[in-house]
């Protein structure tokens, strides 16, 4: 098993641009989530999905969009990017949203925008 | 409102001695909570849990401590090692809530 991987794994934009966070996970996991960590901080809840065609709003959601057509993937989109967007994101999926169960985490992608 | 708190950003040890990390929370929803370990460069990996109905877990060298009166989880870790070395994230949950809120996570440095 590859667990959960995230393409790209650096990413520069300009301010204004468009991009996608790729993310996918070869473990059949119910549930995955998008956090952002900032230097010093913790990871921030981004959006997150409890199963195939359903999505909800997390901690910090403003600015980025999902959607999850398959059980495998978790795309995350910035629809037009911002300075503040600056930081690693990680991806995550987990056997169920009952939270009795951990999270495994992807590598992360590191996105500078300028 | 931070619901979760680690309030030492930084701990230092001598290898051998044994590591304390805290955890605070203000959610008395929450019904798990799970510690998790993160490199430079990598993913946040899981490290041990333990349940709202429990007041200690332990796996090896990790024991974990729930004070549920108190709103305050402690990791252990006996006898620390410098491949110990890393940030460690506390993590609560409620049930089926969808979501895990984090800490601010806390740097362990175990010195040779």
């Amino acid at each position: 098993n590859a667990g959960v991987t995230q393409t790209p794994k650096f990413q520069v934009l300009k301010t204004g641009q468009s991009m996608t966070l790729q993310c996918a996970q070869d473990m059949n996991h119910e549930y995955m989530s998008w956090y952002r960590q900032d230097p010093g901080m913790g990871l921030r809840l981004i959006h997150y999905s409890v199963g195939a065609g359903i999505t909800d709003q997390g901690e910090v959601p403003n600015g980025y969009n999902v959607s999850r057509s398959t059980t495998e993937d978790f795309p995350l989109r910035l629809l037009s990017a911002a300075p503040s967007q600056t930081s690693v994101y990680f991806c995550a999926s987990s056997y169920s949203a009952s939270g009795a169960y951990e999270q495994y985490f992807g590598p992360g992608t590191r996105l500078t925008v300028t | 409102d931070q619901q979760v708190k680690q309030n030492s950003p930084s701990l230092s040890v001598q290898e051998g001695r044994i590591s304390i990390l805290n955890c605070d929370y203000t959610n008395s929803m929450f019904d798990y909570f799970l510690w998790y370990k993160k490199y430079p460069a990598e993913g946040p990996t899981f490290l041990i849990s333990i349940s709202s109905i429990k007041d200690k877990n332990e796996d090896g060298r990790f024991t974990v401590f729930l004070n549920k009166s108190a709103k305050h989880l402690s990791l252990h870790i006996v006898p620390s090692q410098p491949g110990d070395s890393a940030v460690y994230f506390c993590a609560a949950s409620a049930y089926n809530a969808g979501k895990s809120t984090f800490g601010d996570g806390t740097t362990l440095t175990v010195k040779p």
